[in-house]
């Protein structure tokens, strides 16, 4: 079964840090880029930060840039986000996500979702 | 970025009748890079249509796609119990947006 385990959400001080993980099982991992995608309470889906599947390449919303990170480690078939100098805007579900189509960038749909960890960012 | 606007923002009907959910963009999606979703409350999203008209696998037929260029619409012919949910349309035309959703609810 193709699965997606989200962890390390938690509640986090205001300019705090916070890495998220997820573990992915049942496909080949690397074939695939991957991306987070969150969701803040009672509000719509907001893409953050997509990683192809060799790592090379990222992208990042304009929203995230220069305080998120996003890396892969194929051989532990895991996703991660870093993510430094939290604001209380940051505060939602963080969704991991797979691409539909293997050997795209990013720009790709989503067939697979985690079921998503929440980060509270409040002092 | 491209924005996508998605109407109504709710949806009112009752089961076995037909939901049509529009979703517009700011500028032309290339290639039809639209999907859409299907969220349930405490749930993830749920792939329904990528390619603007392709069904994701698993997804019942009730369900369909269409649209190009900026507007583009999913249709659910007639719903059922567990169909009413918040349904987000997506572009990966040009990096990645959302729409802001719309629910439909029983009427």
């Amino acid at each position: 079964e193709v699965q997606l385990l989200e962890s390390g959400g938690g509640l986090v001080q205001p300019g705090g840090s916070l890495r998220l993980s997820c573990a992915a099982s049942g496909f080949t991992f690397s074939s695939y880029a991957m991306s987070w995608v969150r969701q803040a309470p009672g509000k719509g889906l907001e893409w953050v930060s997509a990683i192809s599947g060799s790592g090379g390449s990222t992208y990042y919303a304009d929203s995230v840039k220069g305080r998120f990170t996003i890396s892969r480690d194929n051989s532990k078939n895991t996703l991660y986000l870093q993510m430094n100098s939290l604001r209380a805007e940051d505060t939602a579900v963080y969704y991991c996500a797979k691409t539909l189509f293997m050997g795209t960038v990013g720009e790709d749909a989503f067939d697979i979702w985690g079921q998503g960890t929440m980060v509270t960012v409040s002092s | 970025e491209i924005v996508l606007t998605q109407s109504p923002g709710t949806l009112s009907l009752s089961p076995g009748e037909r939901a049509t959910l529009s979703c517009r963009a700011s500028q032309s999606i290339s290639s039809s890079n639209l999907a859409w979703y299907q969220q349930k409350s405490g749930q993830a999203p749920r792939l329904l249509i990528y390619g603007a008209s392709s069904r994701a696998a698993g997804i019942p037929d009730r369900f369909s796609g269409s649209g190009s260029g900026t507007d583009f619409t999913l249709t659910i012919s007639r719903l059922e119990p567990e169909d009413f949910a918040v349904y987000y349309c997506q572009q990966y035309g040009s990096s990645l947006t959302f729409g802001g959703g719309t629910k439909v609810e029983i009427k």
